[in-house]
């Protein structure tokens, strides 16, 4: 069954820390990897993907991503936070369906 | 250009009664993706459509849910006899070839 488990609810960072999100995946194929943004009221925003090829993505906003087959993992890194960081992250997987994770909320502290 | 626009964007409606959200994907893209996101949860799909027709509707909770896209671009959920449980935000999403996904801002939709 393909799924996405996001095993941090919650995590409290200092503005200038690096951050490190974590994202397993259970998928049957090759898979399309996502990383989205949420903040409160708006829509989800792309951060970066991952579809073949180097297994170390850039993506926006400073974000990076890296693809591990072995792990099945797709963690989300940025090495300096800022307070505009603060925000629900989510991993998703798939093709056509999308499955997401059930998110990361990111608290950012001055 | 526009992105991927959603109405309203928050519905009240009464327990029973009926709904209708609207998508307007961004111009071009084939595929339209409808889902479903519950307080402190990730978005769950419900819905795909390839042009006119759904290519997966696997998602769909039971058969008060239906959604349509008759001439390949707008969308439109609708959800009969609603009930408290399916207050939610619902996110509809369009893509072209790349496999990448454009989401909407949602429709908060609250059953009383």
């Amino acid at each position: 069954a393909q799924s996405v488990t996001q095993p941090d609810i919650h995590i409290t960072v200092s503005e200038g820390a690096s951050l490190e999100l974590r994202c397993n995946y259970s998928y049957g194929a090759t898979p399309y990897l996502f990383w989205y943004v949420q903040s409160p009221g708006q829509g989800l925003q792309l951060l970066l993907k991952y579809f073949s090829g180097d297994t170390l993505v850039q993506g926006i906003k400073g974000f990076e991503a890296e693809f591990k087959r072995s792990q099945s993992s797709f963690n989300l890194r940025k090495p300096s936070v800022h307070w505009s960081d603060a925000a629900e992250y989510f991993c998703a997987v798939g093709g056509n369906q999308f499955y997401f994770g059930t998110g990361t909320s990111l608290t950012v502290i001055p | 250009g526009a992105g991927v626009s959603q109405t309203p964007s928050n519905k009240v409606t009464e327990k029973g009664k009926y709904v209708e959200l609207r998508c307007d994907p961004i111009s071009g893209h084939t595929a339209l993706y409808w889902y479903r996101q519950s307080l402190g949860q990730g978005p769950e799909f419900l819905i795909y459509f390839q042009g006119t027709g759904a290519a997966d509707d696997s998602g769909l909770p039971n058969d008060r849910f239906f959604a349509v896209r008759p001439e390949g671009s707008v969308s439109t959920l609708k959800i009969q006899r609603t009930e408290r449980g399916d207050s939610a935000v619902y996110l509809c999403a369009s893509s072209h070839a790349s496999n990448e996904q454009f989401f909407g801002p949602g429709t908060r939709l609250t059953v009383l």
